[in-house]
């Protein structure tokens, strides 16, 4: 059975922190690893992983993928309490070149204050 | 249109009683997928529609769940004869077609089952 991950299950940190979340995943055949942040409803997404070693950044956030060790981080820097939000990690198997079947770890709750 | 719009936002039924949730998902965006999202746990794969077919319904937790999708757009989600564990949030997504592409998501709907 798929598997994933997250640590920690929440982060109390203050305005212009540093933070890193962690993703471990265990999962057969996998294509992809993301990532979605979620304040009141819909999760939104963030980043797409599929290749080792490279890091996919927008603004303060900033993510990478280490398929040997089956682990993701996303980094955020400079946190604002506009980051206050759950942190959604998924995986997605290779499975006719679809990226549908989705397994997700509980998250992360963040809180910054300010 | 601009976003996955789901509806009602929110459900309160007695239990026993069936239910029909509706997603209409962004324009063009030929996947469609059902999660469930309970307190405390992860987001839970439902079922995945590629056109107005479901590929797979693995997902689904009983035989009570159901799902169609017509004219390649709007999809609905039944239950019948709700019990208080299908309280929960449902979320749907959308995503356009092809390997890798991410899936996008409504604000869900939150069914409460009294």
């Amino acid at each position: 059975e798929d598997k994933v991950v997250q640590s920690p299950l929440s982060l109390v940190v203050h305005e212009g922190d540093t933070v890193t979340l962690n993703c471990s995943y265990e999962v057969t055949n996998f294509r992809s690893l993301l990532w979605y942040k979620q304040e009141k409803k819909a999760p939104t997404f963030l980043f797409m992983l599929t290749s080792s070693g490279i890091e996919k950044k927008s603004g303060r956030l900033s993510s990478i993928l280490d398929k040997k060790e089956l682990f993701s981080i996303l980094n955020i820097t400079a946190t604002q309490t506009g980051d206050s939000a759950v942190y959604l990690c998924a995986v997605g198997p290779n499975s006719g070149g679809s990226n549908y079947k989705l397994t997700f770890g509980k998250g992360t709750l963040l809180t910054v204050n300010p | 249109g601009a976003g996955v719009s789901q509806s009602p936002s929110n459900k309160v039924t007695e239990k026993g009683k069936d239910v029909e949730l509706r997603c209409d998902p962004i324009s063009g965006h030929t996947a469609l997928y059902w999660y469930r999202q309970s307190l405390g746990q992860g987001l839970e794969f439902l079922i995945y529609f590629q056109g107005n077919s479901a590929p797979d319904k693995s997902g689904l937790p009983s035989d009570r769940f159901s799902a169609e999708r017509t004219g390649g757009s709007v999809s609905t989600l039944t239950i019948q004869r709700t019990q208080q564990e299908d309280s929960a949030v449902y979320l749907c997504a959308s995503s356009l077609a092809g390997q890798g592409e991410p899936q996008h998501f409504g604000d869900g709907t939150r069914l409460s089952i009294l």
